[in-house]
């Protein structure tokens, strides 16, 4: 099974702070992916990779930025966090025709 | 637009009931479908898929679900639900295997032991 591991697990930031979310995967996956999830909602895309060195925009990028250095990392960053960018944020990966595969998600307090 | 429907967002069933959680999702093409459970604290796993095919679809646990063009639906059940499937499910729908996933908003199941 895909593993995907994602740093860190929780994080308590400043309003207007750089705030930098890590995602680790080891299953040669091309494709990736970064969500977030509010409190009674779905989760919504906000960057994505589909090659390394490459990123592209999702449903919701503003405000946020996606860094792929290598097949198996994908960051997001937050140059200056918002109260509004408290959520958690998942991220997946997938092959190039398969199911995608989500990490344990990264709670993100802003204050 | 690509878009999903789950109009329950909360619903509670008795050990051993049959479940069944709706979806309902819009895309102009034929539709790649996903179910995704979310236990508390968990990322998500995939349950299910449908792309093609016969349109029951056998997951893990138990689940199943049916697709149907007609009514733009793929549905989830389950025969008899344990305690142990309290948690939230998200219904899905994507362009193609690979591409972006859209979500509904999900359906909290409680399951009464």
């Amino acid at each position: 099974e895909a593993a995907v591991t994602q740093s860190p697990r929780s994080k308590v930031a400043v309003t207007g702070g750089k705030v930098t979310l890590s995602c680790h995967q080891t299953n040669n996956h091309d494709y990736m992916y970064w969500y977030r999830q509010d409190t009674g909602h779905g989760l919504r895309l906000i960057h994505y990779s589909y090659v390394a060195d490459s990123t592209e925009k999702g449903d919701i990028p503003d405000g946020y930025k996606a860094s792929r250095p290598s097949q198996e990392n994908f960051s997001l960053i937050l140059e200056l966090a918002s109260l509004s960018q408290t959520a958690v944020y998942f991220c997946a990966s997938s092959a190039r025709v398969d199911t995608q595969y989500f990490g344990p998600g990264t709670r993100l307090l802003v204050l | 637009a690509q878009s999903v429907t789950q109009p329950d967002a909360r619903v509670t069933v008795s050990e051993g009931a049959s479940l069944q959680l709706r979806c309902k999702y819009s895309y102009s093409a034929t539709p790649y479908l996903f179910w995704y459970v979310q236990y508390p604290r968990q990322g998500l796993q995939m349950l299910l898929k449908y792309y093609s095919g016969d349109p029951v679809v056998q997951g893990v646990n138990g689940f199943e679900a049916e697709f149907s063009k007609s009514d733009s639906s793929f549905h989830l059940r389950k025969a008899s639900v344990h305690w142990s499937d309290s948690a939230v499910y998200f219904c899905a729908v994507s362009a193609g295997m690979g591409y972006k996933l859209t979500f509904g908003t999900g359906t909290s199941l409680l399951v009464d032991p």
